[in-house]
């Protein structure tokens, strides 16, 4: 089955420790993408990424980091977590290109104390 | 800027016609996408519009007026699964998807 898998669904953390959000696909999608969903503001996108090793900021990139190391992975570092990095996040993923849409993961509900 | 509006709720009734609205301000453009959001689930692809007029998809169809940066989605015999998130997106160009923050519709009974 085509899917975007995000692990974990839920998670629980203390400011300032370390955490990894996975997501992995296996559509073959060049275009891969995190975005947070926040009440009011909608879906802003964090980092993306348009191949191997090529990625670049979207709207909310700081406190983020990613990495592109194989095609079907996209995980989303956030070193220091703070208590306004609560949020929902998705991950997607598109054959690239305008017309693509967006095939999204489970999300990821993240909160940080 | 970038900007994107659409209602934040809206309610209709079971069997009815209802319309989402939304305008668009964005830097570029190429095409408007409309996405369903049930609560606690991932967004699912609608529509993508990126000439002037209708699509027609079955209940759903999607309007898409360039010159007034203006898109609506029409869901015909709604049904009380259609309650959900419709969401509004423009792609700006290249790899950037800008998002409107959602519309929440209410099917009642």
């Amino acid at each position: 089955e085509a899917q975007v898998t995000q692990n974990p669904r839920y998670l629980i953390t203390v400011t300032g420790k370390k955490l990894t959000v996975t997501c992995s696909q296996n559509m073959n999608h060049e275009y891969m993408s995190w975005y947070r969903q926040d009440p009011g503001l909608g879906l802003r996108q964090i980092y993306y990424s348009m191949n191997v090793e090529v990625t670049d900021k979207g709207d909310v990139p700081e406190g983020y980091k990613v990495s592109r190391k194989e095609k079907r992975n996209f995980p989303l570092i956030l070193e220091s977590p703070s208590p306004n990095q609560t949020s929902l996040y998705f991950c997607a993923s598109s054959l690239g290109g305008a017309r693509a849409p967006l095939h999204f993961g489970n999300g990821t509900r993240l909160t940080v104390t | 800027g970038q900007n994107i509006d659409q209602p934040t709720e809206m309610t209709a009734t079971e069997g009815a016609i209802v319309q989402i609205n939304c305008t668009y301000q964005t830097s570029g453009f190429n095409g408007l996408f409309w996405y369903q959001q049930h609560a606690g689930e991932a967004p699912t692809f609608l529509s993508y519009n990126v000439l002037d007029g209708l699509e027609e998809k079955g209940r759903f169809s999607s309007f898409l007026s360039r010159s007034k940066g203006y898109s609506y989605l029409l869901l015909k015999e709604l049904q009380m699964k259609d309650s959900a998130s419709y969401l509004c997106a423009s792609n700006t160009g290249g790899f950037k998807t800008i998002f409107g923050a959602g519309t929440r519709l209410f099917v009642k009974a």
